[in-house]
C-alpha cells in the first residue's frame, strides 16, 4: 500500500491565490522529505528538501518566498505555492526516503493549475 | 543541469519483446536508481545499483552500470502491455547526501 500521501490530487485555482500542498508519511516517521516540480512530458526537478525542526534547504534557482515549506511534524511535509501564477501550473511530487536513505518513496502527486 | 539524459525518449514494442532503456550521467556517482512512473501518477523504485556494481537482475529487469562511459542500462524483459509508463533513472551523487538527481526519461509504450 502506498506509504506517502499528498492532498490534494489536483486543484485549480485563480492567478494571485496561495496553495497549499500536504505530504504526509503514512508509515514512517520521516525527518527528511523531498519537493520536485515536473512540467508534461518532463523530468522531475528536485526544489527543496524539507528537514522536520528546521529550515528546508532549497535548490538554486527555486524562489524560498515563492515555495514555503514546513515540516512541522515527522509525518507532515506541506508546500505552499504563494501568490500563483499561471506558470507555477505543474505536477508537485513529494517523496520521503526509505530509512536506509537510498531510496526514495513518492507520493501520489498534486496537480495544479493556476487559471 | 539536469544529470541524467536518457535514451531513447519513447520507445514502442510490441508485446513479449524486450525493451532496452540507456541513462547517461555526468559526474561520480555513490548509486544510480531506476524508477517508474505511471501517466499522472507517483514514482515507484525498480531498482537501485551502486557504484561497485556492474550488473543487477530482478525479476524481468536487468540493470547495467559503466561507470568508466558514465552510462547505465535498463532491460525489461518479455514486455507486457501492463510495463507502458516512463521510466526514469535518477543518481546519487557522491557527496551529494540522499538527493536524487533524475534523467529526462523514456516513454515506453508496449503495444498488444
Amino acid at each position: 500500500g502506498a506509504v506517502v500521501s499528498q492532498h490534494p490530487s489536483w486543484v485549480i485555482c485563480k492567478s494571485g491565490t496561495s496553495v497549499k500542498i500536504e505530504c504526509r508519511s503514512l508509515d514512517f516517521q520521516a525527518t527528511t522529505m523531498f519537493w520536485y516540480r515536473q512540467f508534461p512530458k518532463q523530468s522531475l526537478m528536485l526544489m527543496a528538501t524539507s528537514n522536520e525542526g528546521s529550515k528546508a534547504t532549497y535548490e538554486q534557482g527555486v524562489e524560498k518566498d515563492k515555495f514555503l515549506i514546513n515540516h512541522a511534524s515527522l509525518t507532515l511535509s506541506t508546500l505552499t505555492v504563494t501568490s500563483a501564477h499561471p506558470e507555477d501550473s505543474s505536477f508537485y511530487i513529494c517523496s520521503r526516503t526509505s530509512g536506509r536513505e537510498e531510496t526514495q518513496y513518492f507520493g501520489p502527486g498534486t496537480r495544479l493549475l493556476v487559471l | 543541469s539536469q544529470q541524467g539524459e536518457e535514451d531513447p525518449q519513447a520507445l514502442s514494442i510490441q508485446e513479449g519483446e524486450n525493451a532496452t532503456m540507456n541513462c547517461s550521467y555526468k559526474t561520480s556517482i555513490n548509486n544510480l536508481q531506476w524508477y517508474r512512473q505511471n501517466s499522472g501518477r507517483g514514482l515507484v523504485h525498480l531498482i537501485l545499483i551502486r557504484s561497485n556494481e556492474r550488473e543487477k537482475h530482478s525479476g524481468r529487469l536487468r540493470v547495467t552500470l559503466d561507470t568508466s562511459k558514465k552510462s547505465s542500462s535498463l532491460l525489461i524483459t518479455a514486455s507486457r502491455a501492463a510495463d507502458t509508463a516512463s521510466y526514469f533513472c535518477a543518481t546519487v551523487l557522491t557527496g551529494g547526501g540522499n538527493k536524487l538527481t533524475f534523467g529526462t526519461g523514456t516513454q515506453l509504450k508496449v503495444e498488444l
